[in-house]
């Protein structure tokens, strides 16, 4: 069965570093999200992409991050200057549009 | 804004017990309501998903009912196991492929 992926499990990074965390998204998919969940806390919304823009974004999702589908596959979000705040577990999603959205596994960001 | 909310936030029941779930939110024009399950440190796995014009989806030992008008959905676990356990999350979507806010979550430990 189809299923999204994320790479990598689990990233450790330091403050003000850049990081990428991947996805490949459900083939046939055609919106995708990305959320995190902070240790302890709610699932929260950061941004939907749909034909390769933007198409919601939370307040959450400043200057500092970005997404790009770079090819016909993969979808990343970049954060550019990391913070300690930023250390949480980030999940990919997809969906066709309507219907279920699947989750990937997750990238646990640990920021030193 | 939409805020979702679960009661009870931990539960534990004998195994071979019946239970119910609570999700409620605040704001009733929904498109889709949909249940998700989590192990500590994973992903969010989909269990079902209810569309506004339905009342109730099955899945195996599964029932969630959902009633826009009072802001309410259930989800019915029947005859629990231990490989119940989990936290099981709600999580409501306003407009098609729109982002979906999450719920706190309801801890469910299943003992033999």
């Amino acid at each position: 069965e189809p299923e999204v992926t994320q790479t990598p499990s689990h990233q450790v990074t330091q403050m003000g570093q850049e990081v990428i965390l991947r996805c490949v998204p459900i083939s046939n998919h055609l919106y995708f999200y990305w959320y995190r969940q902070i240790l302890g806390q709610k699932v929260e919304f950061l941004v939907s992409f749909y034909n390769n823009e933007i198409s919601e974004k939370s307040e959450i999702f400043d200057d500092q991050f970005s997404v790009e589908r770079p090819d016909g596959s993969n979808f990343t979000l970049k954060i550019r200057s990391t913070k300690l705040e930023d250390s949480a577990m980030y999940f990919c999603a997809s969906t066709k549009g309507f219907g279920e959205q699947y989750f990937g596994p997750g990238t646990r960001l640990t920021v030193t | 804004k939409q805020e979702v909310t679960q009661i009870p936030a931990a539960l534990s029941v004998p195994e071979g017990e019946n239970l119910v779930l609570n999700c409620s939110f605040t704001d009733s024009a929904i498109y889709n309501l949909q249940w998700f399950r989590q192990d500590p440190g994973k992903g969010l796995t989909s269990l079902l998903l209810i569309q506004s014009s339905q009342r109730e989806q099955t899945s195996g030992r599964l029932n969630a009912s959902l009633d826009k008008s009072s802001g309410r959905s259930t989800l019915y676990i029947a005859a629990s196991q231990p490989g119940d356990s989990a936290t099981y999350l709600c999580a409501t979507e306003t407009g098609t492929a729109s982002k979906l806010t999450f719920g706190t979550g309801t801890r469910l430990q299943v003992t033999l």
